[in-house]
C-alpha cells in the first residue's frame, strides 16, 4: 500500500480483556517496529522485526504483550489481560534496511488508540 | 533506557521567527534522525544525518550534529503557524538495539 496501515484507529477494552493490534506495513519494507506513546510522551520501543531475523522483543514490558509478524508482512501486537497503565497509542512504523548503512527513515502509521476502562 | 533528550520541552515563537530544537544521546550512533508528530498520531520523517555529517539542510530545516558532544539541533527557519507540532529526535546506535530510541520531544507552538 501506499502507506502504513493500524486498525482499529481506536480500541476502547474491559480491563482482564485480551486486544489484538494490526499493522500493515509498507509493501517492500523488510523492517516493521512497534512502539507506545503516553500522552505527552516521548515513544516507547517494543519490538522490531527485521526480514528473517530473530524479533528484538526487549522492549515489550511484560509476558501479556506479544507480537507477530506472518510472512514478512502484516504484523499483530498482541495484548493479554489488559490494564489501565496499557491505555496509550501503540504506533507501527516500516522501513527499508541497507545492508552496511541502516535503516533509512521510518514510515509511521496513524496509530491505535488503546483506553483500557 | 538510552532515551536521548530534548531541550526546550516547550518553545513557543512568534511566525516569522527561527526555531531551534536541541538534542542530547549518550550511546555511539550510526545515524540522528528529526520527527514531526501532530495531534499525538503518527510521526513523519524530516531529515537524517549520518554520523559522519556534521551539518546537512532540507528546505528550512538546518540539522547539526557533534558526536563528540553527543549532541544534535534542529532549526527551523522563518517558521510558521502550520510548523506548530512536537518534534523528536531519534537515533540508532552501533551496538545493541537496531530500532530507533527516541527523545522526549519539544512542542513547539508558532503564534500567527
Amino acid at each position: 500500500g501506499a502507506g502504513v496501515s493500524q486498525s482499529p484507529s481506536n480500541k476502547v477494552t474491559e480491563k482482564g480483556k485480551d486486544v489484538e493490534l494490526r499493522c500493515d506495513p509498507i509493501s517492500g519494507h523488510t523492517a516493521l517496529y512497534w512502539y507506545r506513546q503516553s500522552l505527552g510522551q516521548g515513544l516507547e520501543f517494543l519490538i522490531y522485526f527485521q526480514g528473517n531475523s530473530a524479533p528484538d522483543k526487549s522492549g515489550l514490558p511484560s509476558d501479556r504483550f506479544s507480537a507477530e509478524r506472518t510472512g514478512g508482512s502484516v504484523s499483530t501486537l498482541t495484548i493479554q489481560r489488559t490494564q489501565q497503565e496499557d491505555s496509550a497509542v501503540y504506533l507501527c512504523a516500516s522501513s527499508l534496511v541497507i545492508p552496511l548503512q541502516g535503516a533509512y527513515g521510518y514510515t509511521f502509521g496513524s496509530g491505535t488508540r488503546l483506553t483500557v476502562v | 533506557s538510552q532515551q536521548g533528550e530534548e531541550d526546550p520541552q516547550a518553545l513557543s515563537i512568534q511566525e516569522g521567527e527561527n526555531a531551534t530544537m536541541n538534542c542530547s544521546y549518550k550511546t555511539s550512533i550510526n545515524n540522528l534522525q528529526w520527527y514531526r508528530q501532530n495531534s499525538g498520531r503518527g510521526l513523519v520523517h524530516l531529515i537524517l544525518i549520518r554520523s559522519n555529517e556534521r551539518e546537512k539542510h532540507s528546505g528550512r530545516l538546518r540539522v547539526t550534529l557533534d558526536t563528540s558532544k553527543k549532541s544534535s539541533s534542529l532549526l527551523i527557519t522563518a517558521s510558521r503557524a502550520a510548523d506548530t507540532a512536537s518534534y523528536f529526535c531519534a537515533h540508532t546506535e552501533t551496538t545493541g538495539r537496531r530500532a530507533l530510541t527516541f527523545g522526549s520531544g519539544t512542542r513547539l507552538q508558532v503564534q500567527p
